[in-house]
């Protein structure tokens, strides 16, 4: 069907506020990816998900981002007390397999004030 | 560390032209090159991958090619077109991890 899907595409939150963020992967793809893009850069690993669980977490930068895929399918990134230098596009992809082309979404733009 | 390093930093170019953006690599072991295009507020689209025992491919009006050996990789668009205008990056990858390394990409315009 369509491609990976993020929302919101736009995120405007206070700081210390809680924010969530899904992405809705290519039907059957079982690998999912978050990334964050600041301005100017590439992305940057955050978390990667081979079915329902973390495959490697080792990208999320501390214990206030934590991301859930738990059917295996849409999968959301969380971020609690959120920071202005939280404020970035956060990138979601999916592939079928690791040597298979990532399809990414369009990411959600969050702005922390 | 694993870095991958891309030059030039931004290009402009004329429509109808053609150029060659460079990436530079020290990601080790290595498993996969990719080069991707992103338009401004979209996500990156996969243009190529490539494994160590490819040298070239080609997606149309782009052709990637690379040398394992000195660790570098090349994008050359023929004949761009407006739609060409974005940022290209390049993303490596070595076996057993998923942590694939972008590089900052290349801006290029073209104008007509």
């Amino acid at each position: 069907g369509a491609g990976v899907s993020q929302t919101p595409s736009n995120k405007v939150t206070e700081k210390g506020k809680y924010v969530e963020l899904r992405c809705d992967p290519i039907s059957g793809h079982t690998a999912l990816y978050w990334y964050r893009q600041s301005l100017g850069q590439g992305p940057e690993f955050l978390i990667y998900f081979q079915g329902t669980g973390a495959a490697d977490d080792s990208g999320l930068p501390n214990d206030r981002f934590f991301a859930v895929r738990p059917e295996g399918s849409v999968s959301t990134l969380k971020i609690q007390r959120t920071e202005r230098g939280d404020s970035a596009v956060y990138l979601c992809a999916s592939s079928s397999d690791r040597n298979s082309p990532l399809h990414f979404g369009n990411g959600t733009r969050l702005t922390v004030t | 560390k694993n870095q991958v390093e891309q030059s030039p930093q931004s290009l402009i170019i004329l429509e109808g032209k053609n150029c060659t953006l460079q990436c530079n690599y020290t990601v080790s072991p290595f498993s996969n090159l990719r080069w991707y295009k992103q338009d401004t507020g979209r996500g990156p689209v996969s243009l190529t991958i490539m494994t160590f025992s490819e040298n070239t491919k080609s997606n149309g009006r782009y052709t990637a090619t690379l040398d394992a050996d000195t660790k570098q990789s090349s994008l050359h668009i023929t004949a761009s077109q407006l739609s060409d205008s974005a940022s290209y990056i390049c993303v490596v990858s070595g076996p057993g991890f998923q942590k694939l390394v972008f590089g900052t990409g290349t801006r290029l315009l073209v104008s007509p």
